[in-house]
């Protein structure tokens, strides 16, 4: 089966710019996850959806980042305006709850540095 | 809440050598616990888990863990090491909703160098 596919793979942007990035979980997968990895750091969880419904938001800075996912399939995580210490690895995981405790797929992940 | 303590945020071995990951854990509940590996320019990848059952959990590339409920300790080991097995490594716990949902709660890390 496909994995979790994510696009960009890296971007370069200044601050205060504009920046979207987008997911496509591994079919029929119900829940998907976005984290940020700051270099050196493991994975903070940004947001989480179960099918089209936001789970848990609490750790995304909502003032500035915004995710969604319509139609409960692929997601984009934007960001505007973007800060320096945006700058890390965007990851996308995506899990099927039927098949027990949270084995979660992750993607390739979207490096962004902001300049 | 859940957390994830990852002790050395390097490991250096021989090639051949024993690999010895450390995590420990604080969960207020019984906890679902995970290596993940990463390599450079990769998403994460599942090594093992622990859920219930048998304390000695076996992954892939020949890794193992062992989850200890009295030392709150989950460390990853494998009896030799390989130049492939060079990369980050992170340890979680599943930290669980009111709701059912569980997120995961991922340590800080650690690389793993191989040397010839």
């Amino acid at each position: 089966e496909a994995g979790v596919a994510q696009s960009p793979r890296y971007k370069i942007i200044e601050k205060r710019q504009s920046v979207a990035f987008w997911c496509n979980p591994i079919s029929g997968h119900a829940t998907l996850y976005w984290y940020q990895q700051i270099l050196g750091q493991g994975p903070k969880l940004l947001i989480q959806f179960q099918n089209n419904g936001v789970v848990d938001d609490s750790q995304l800075p909502k003032d500035r980042f915004s995710a969604e996912r319509l139609k409960g399939v692929d997601s984009t995580l934007k960001i505007q305006p973007a800060k320096l210490e945006d700058s890390a690895v965007y990851l996308c995981a995506s899990r099927d709850p039927l098949t027990g405790p949270d084995t979660q797929y992750f993607g390739p992940g979207t490096r962004l540095t902001v300049l | 809440a859940q957390s994830v303590t990852q002790l050395g945020s390097h490991v250096s071995v021989s090639e051949g050598a024993l690999v010895l990951l450390r995590c420990n854990y604080s969960s207020s509940v019984p906890p679902y616990l995970f290596w993940y590996v990463q390599y450079p320019n990769q998403g994460l990848q599942l090594l093992l888990k622990y859920t219930t059952g048998a304390t000695l959990v076996k992954g892939i590339n020949g890794f193992e863990a062992e989850f200890k409920k009295s030392e709150t300790s989950f460390h990853l080991t494998k009896p030799s090491a390989h130049m492939s097995d060079a990369a980050e490594y992170f340890c979680a716990v599943s930290e669980q909703y009111n709701t059912g949902f569980q997120k995961l709660v991922f340590g800080t890390g650690t690389r793993l160098l191989v040397s010839p």
